[in-house]
Protein backbone atom coordinates (compact mmCIF):
# COMPACT_ATOMS: atom_id res chain seq x y z
CA UNK A 1 0.00 0.00 0.00
CA UNK A 2 2.77 2.38 0.15
CA UNK A 3 4.31 1.92 -3.07
CA UNK A 4 3.96 4.55 -5.91
CA UNK A 5 3.94 2.81 -9.48
CA UNK A 6 5.91 5.00 -12.09
CA UNK A 7 5.76 4.49 -16.12
CA UNK A 8 6.75 4.82 -18.86
CA UNK A 9 10.09 3.47 -17.78
CA UNK A 10 11.98 4.74 -20.40
CA UNK A 11 11.48 7.70 -22.91
CA UNK A 12 12.57 9.58 -26.23
CA UNK A 13 11.26 12.83 -27.52
CA UNK A 14 12.40 14.87 -29.87
CA UNK A 15 13.25 18.59 -29.03
CA UNK A 16 10.21 20.56 -28.20
CA UNK A 17 8.29 17.61 -27.25
CA UNK A 18 5.88 17.23 -24.25
CA UNK A 19 7.22 13.91 -22.37
CA UNK A 20 4.30 12.76 -19.88
CA UNK A 21 5.37 10.58 -17.38
CA UNK A 22 2.71 9.05 -14.83
CA UNK A 23 2.37 8.24 -11.06
CA UNK A 24 0.11 6.06 -9.38
CA UNK A 25 -0.56 5.16 -5.57
CA UNK A 26 -2.52 3.71 -3.29
CA UNK A 27 -2.16 5.42 0.58
CA UNK A 28 -4.31 7.84 1.06
CA UNK A 29 -2.03 8.74 4.14
CA UNK A 30 0.24 10.72 1.48
CA UNK A 31 0.08 14.45 1.68
CA UNK A 32 2.87 16.13 -0.35
CA UNK A 33 3.64 14.56 -3.96
CA UNK A 34 6.74 15.81 -4.94
CA UNK A 35 9.29 15.45 -8.26
CA UNK A 36 12.56 14.47 -8.16
CA UNK A 37 15.15 15.26 -11.44
CA UNK A 38 18.83 13.36 -11.09
CA UNK A 39 21.45 13.29 -13.77
CA UNK A 40 24.28 10.60 -13.73
CA UNK A 41 26.49 10.67 -10.56
CA UNK A 42 24.38 13.16 -9.16
CA UNK A 43 21.75 13.03 -6.36
CA UNK A 44 17.88 13.64 -6.91
CA UNK A 45 17.18 16.92 -6.64
CA UNK A 46 13.36 18.80 -6.45
CA UNK A 47 11.63 20.07 -9.33
CA UNK A 48 8.14 20.65 -8.31
CA UNK A 49 5.61 19.56 -5.75
CA UNK A 50 2.01 19.52 -5.05
CA UNK A 51 -0.83 19.28 -2.59
CA UNK A 52 -3.52 16.67 -3.16
CA UNK A 53 -6.10 19.46 -3.38
CA UNK A 54 -4.60 21.10 -6.01
CA UNK A 55 -4.96 19.65 -9.27
CA UNK A 56 -2.21 21.26 -11.66
CA UNK A 57 0.49 23.73 -10.55
CA UNK A 58 2.87 24.72 -12.73
CA UNK A 59 6.87 26.01 -12.46
CA UNK A 60 8.38 27.34 -15.56
CA UNK A 61 8.16 24.66 -18.30
CA UNK A 62 7.22 21.78 -15.49
CA UNK A 63 3.04 21.10 -14.92
CA UNK A 64 2.06 18.16 -12.01
CA UNK A 65 -1.37 17.66 -12.99
CA UNK A 66 -3.19 15.35 -10.17
CA UNK A 67 -5.73 13.59 -10.03
CA UNK A 68 -6.86 12.88 -6.24
CA UNK A 69 -10.24 10.79 -7.13
CA UNK A 70 -8.18 8.21 -9.74
CA UNK A 71 -4.83 8.48 -7.38
CA UNK A 72 -2.72 9.20 -9.92
CA UNK A 73 -0.20 12.46 -10.85
CA UNK A 74 1.53 13.14 -13.84
CA UNK A 75 4.59 15.56 -14.61
CA UNK A 76 4.30 17.40 -18.01
CA UNK A 77 7.77 18.97 -19.83
CA UNK A 78 7.14 21.77 -21.80
CA UNK A 79 9.01 22.41 -25.04
CA UNK A 80 11.81 20.23 -24.04
CA UNK A 81 15.38 20.26 -24.48
CA UNK A 82 18.69 17.86 -24.86
CA UNK A 83 19.41 19.83 -20.90
CA UNK A 84 16.40 18.05 -19.93
CA UNK A 85 17.82 14.52 -20.59
CA UNK A 86 17.83 13.12 -17.15
CA UNK A 87 15.97 10.03 -14.70
CA UNK A 88 13.21 11.66 -13.37
CA UNK A 89 10.97 10.34 -10.03
CA UNK A 90 7.70 10.89 -8.75
CA UNK A 91 7.54 10.84 -5.33
CA UNK A 92 4.73 10.68 -2.27
CA UNK A 93 4.99 11.75 1.25
CA UNK A 94 3.30 10.33 4.34
CA UNK A 95 1.92 12.89 6.85
CA UNK A 96 2.82 13.95 10.25
CA UNK A 97 0.14 11.90 11.57
CA UNK A 98 2.12 8.56 10.54
CA UNK A 99 5.02 9.39 12.43
CA UNK A 100 7.39 9.18 9.25
CA UNK A 101 7.67 11.93 6.74
CA UNK A 102 9.27 9.99 4.35
CA UNK A 103 9.21 10.11 0.87
CA UNK A 104 7.83 6.72 -1.34
CA UNK A 105 9.45 7.03 -4.57
CA UNK A 106 8.93 5.49 -7.86
CA UNK A 107 11.20 3.61 -10.12
CA UNK A 108 11.68 6.19 -12.44
CA UNK A 109 11.83 7.40 -15.87
CA UNK A 110 14.64 7.84 -18.41
CA UNK A 111 14.16 10.67 -20.35
CA UNK A 112 16.14 10.95 -23.23
CA UNK A 113 15.09 14.34 -25.46
CA UNK A 114 16.74 14.44 -29.11
CA UNK A 115 18.37 17.90 -30.33
CA UNK B 1 25.40 28.39 1.11
CA UNK B 2 27.30 24.75 1.03
CA UNK B 3 25.30 21.65 -0.07
CA UNK B 4 24.91 18.45 1.16
CA UNK B 5 28.40 16.68 1.00
CA UNK B 6 28.68 12.74 1.48
CA UNK B 7 32.04 10.70 1.94
CA UNK B 8 33.76 8.76 0.98
CA UNK B 9 31.99 8.53 -2.68
CA UNK B 10 33.12 5.34 -3.74
CA UNK B 11 34.32 2.53 -1.48
CA UNK B 12 34.32 -1.13 -1.44
CA UNK B 13 34.28 -3.79 0.92
CA UNK B 14 33.81 -7.88 1.48
CA UNK B 15 30.87 -9.64 2.56
CA UNK B 16 30.87 -9.67 6.66
CA UNK B 17 32.75 -6.18 7.06
CA UNK B 18 31.09 -2.85 8.29
CA UNK B 19 31.09 0.64 6.74
CA UNK B 20 30.31 4.14 7.86
CA UNK B 21 29.39 6.58 5.45
CA UNK B 22 29.43 10.34 6.19
CA UNK B 23 26.96 13.47 5.62
CA UNK B 24 27.52 17.35 6.34
CA UNK B 25 24.24 18.62 6.08
CA UNK B 26 23.22 21.79 4.32
CA UNK B 27 23.43 25.25 6.62
CA UNK B 28 20.53 25.97 8.35
CA UNK B 29 19.10 22.04 8.18
CA UNK B 30 18.57 20.14 11.22
CA UNK B 31 16.65 16.80 9.67
CA UNK B 32 19.20 14.14 7.96
CA UNK B 33 17.34 11.00 5.96
CA UNK B 34 19.13 8.33 4.36
CA UNK B 35 18.11 7.09 1.27
CA UNK B 36 19.49 3.47 -0.05
CA UNK B 37 19.64 3.46 -3.86
CA UNK B 38 19.84 -0.03 -6.16
CA UNK B 39 20.91 0.51 -9.98
CA UNK B 40 18.25 1.56 -11.89
CA UNK B 41 15.77 1.41 -8.80
CA UNK B 42 14.07 4.82 -6.95
CA UNK B 43 15.80 5.37 -3.68
CA UNK B 44 14.10 3.68 -0.50
CA UNK B 45 14.16 5.29 3.03
CA UNK B 46 16.09 3.87 5.71
CA UNK B 47 15.87 6.33 8.31
CA UNK B 48 15.23 9.80 9.02
CA UNK B 49 16.99 12.10 12.47
CA UNK B 50 15.59 15.20 13.91
CA UNK B 51 17.90 16.98 16.75
CA UNK B 52 20.10 13.94 17.05
CA UNK B 53 16.85 11.41 17.38
CA UNK B 54 14.99 9.08 15.15
CA UNK B 55 12.06 10.01 13.95
CA UNK B 56 11.36 7.35 11.48
CA UNK B 57 12.72 4.39 9.99
CA UNK B 58 11.95 2.28 6.98
CA UNK B 59 12.02 -1.17 6.05
CA UNK B 60 15.93 -1.89 6.72
CA UNK B 61 17.29 -4.32 9.08
CA UNK B 62 19.18 -3.48 12.57
CA UNK B 63 22.25 -3.63 11.50
CA UNK B 64 21.35 -0.34 9.33
CA UNK B 65 22.67 2.13 12.17
CA UNK B 66 22.96 5.94 12.49
CA UNK B 67 23.44 8.89 14.27
CA UNK B 68 22.74 12.60 13.83
CA UNK B 69 25.62 14.82 15.72
CA UNK B 70 25.03 18.12 17.34
CA UNK B 71 26.28 20.08 14.30
CA UNK B 72 23.25 17.92 12.14
CA UNK B 73 26.02 16.04 10.47
CA UNK B 74 25.67 12.13 10.24
CA UNK B 75 26.84 8.89 10.13
CA UNK B 76 25.41 6.09 8.29
CA UNK B 77 26.80 2.55 9.49
CA UNK B 78 26.23 -0.84 7.91
CA UNK B 79 27.11 -4.00 9.45
CA UNK B 80 27.85 -7.52 8.29
CA UNK B 81 27.70 -6.23 4.73
CA UNK B 82 25.83 -8.69 2.62
CA UNK B 83 25.75 -8.26 -1.25
CA UNK B 84 22.70 -7.16 -1.39
CA UNK B 85 24.17 -3.78 0.00
CA UNK B 86 25.57 -3.14 -2.98
CA UNK B 87 24.05 0.31 -3.71
CA UNK B 88 24.43 3.88 -4.07
CA UNK B 89 23.53 5.36 -0.46
CA UNK B 90 22.18 8.68 -0.36
CA UNK B 91 22.06 11.43 2.45
CA UNK B 92 19.39 14.03 2.60
CA UNK B 93 19.26 17.44 4.92
CA UNK B 94 16.25 19.61 5.11
CA UNK B 95 14.42 21.78 7.84
CA UNK B 96 11.72 20.77 9.35
CA UNK B 97 9.14 23.04 7.28
CA UNK B 98 10.63 21.64 3.90
CA UNK B 99 10.24 18.28 5.14
CA UNK B 100 6.51 18.53 5.37
CA UNK B 101 6.31 19.67 1.75
CA UNK B 102 8.40 16.92 0.69
CA UNK B 103 11.83 19.21 -0.08
CA UNK B 104 14.53 17.06 0.54
CA UNK B 105 18.46 18.51 -0.70
CA UNK B 106 20.45 15.41 -1.13
CA UNK B 107 24.19 14.89 -1.59
CA UNK B 108 26.04 12.93 -4.61
CA UNK B 109 26.07 9.57 -2.66
CA UNK B 110 28.13 7.24 -1.51
CA UNK B 111 28.61 4.09 -4.27
CA UNK B 112 29.14 1.29 -1.87
CA UNK B 113 30.26 -2.14 -3.68
CA UNK B 114 30.31 -5.70 -1.67
CA UNK B 115 32.39 -8.23 -3.11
Amino acid sequence: QQQVKQSPQSLIVQKGGIPIINCAYENTAFDYFPWYQQFPGKGPALLIAIRPDVSEKKEGRFTISFNKSAKQFSLHIMDSQPGDSATYFCAAKLGAATGRRALTFGSGTRLQVQP
Amino acid sequence: ETGVTQSPTHLIKTRGQQVTLRCSSQSGHNTVSWYQQALGQGPQFIFQYYREEENGRGNFPPRFSGLQFPNYSSELNVNALELDDSALYLCASSSSGRVNTGELFFGEGSRLTVL
